[in-house]
């Protein structure tokens, strides 16, 4: 069956870098995208943007491009989001889901507090 | 840019009433890319339904979605406990922000 698994939480500095991963089974990588997006807490859901497993090529929604970057690793069927800079409201669940939006990681709280 | 916007913010319903979920968009859109969703706490959100009427696998056919250009609507014919949680709505990627469905 098709899964994505996330990791399940980063405590980090502000100012530093998280690589959130998102490891994918169950089916051909590069059949589906890889979106990701962002819900802060008590909040709701924002769309960052995707990542096309096929070519690797990333498309980032308005505000999300510059510190958030997304990659591939495809011989280990995964996709990551790449926090650089990190600030206090960047702390939030990060879910990766596929381009059909009906499998989603559990996502993985990504924690900035000094 | 187009704003999906959800209405109510909160319903407060009890088990077996029926339940109507709101979702505006600021401009018309293609019915093909509405979906909804359901959001219980800690969890992942599920898909519910797709292309604005069509269920996903597994969702209940007590759900049901409607609607064309700017308004559509999620229906939950006869509320069970489990139905109680957050609803968005989603249009090419983006979200709304949202309708909680409380047990009133």
């Amino acid at each position: 069956q098709v899964q994505l698994v996330q990791s399940g939480s980063e405590l980090k500095k502000p100012g530093a870098s998280v690589k959130v991963p998102c490891r994918a089974s169950g089916y051909t990588f590069t059949t589906y995208a890889i979106n990701w997006v962002r819900q802060a807490p008590g909040q709701g859901l924002e769309w960052m943007g995707w990542i096309n497993t096929n070519t690797g090529n990333p498309t980032y929604v308005q505000g999300f491009a510059g510190r958030f970057v997304f990659s591939l690793d495809t011989s280990v069927s995964t996709a990551y989001l790449q926090i650089s800079s990190l600030k206090a409201e960047d702390t939030a669940v990060y879910y990766c889901a596929t381009d059909t939006w009906a499998y989603w990681g559990q996502g993985t709280l990504v924690t900035v507090s000094s | 840019e187009i704003v999906l916007t959800q209405s109510p913010g909160t319903l407060s319903l009890s088990p077996g009433e029926r339940a109507t979920l709101s979702c505006r968009a600021s401009q018309s859109v293609s019915s093909s890319s509405l979906a909804w969703y359901q959001q219980k706490p800690g969890q992942a959100p599920r898909l519910l339904i797709y292309g604005a009427s069509s269920r996903a696998t597994g969702i209940p056919d007590r759900f049901s979605g409607s609607g064309s250009g700017t308004d559509f609507t999620l229906t939950i014919s006869s509320l069970e406990p489990e139905d109680f949680a957050v609803y968005y709505c989603q249009q090419s990627g983006k979200f709304g922000q949202g309708t909680k469905l409380e047990i009133k």
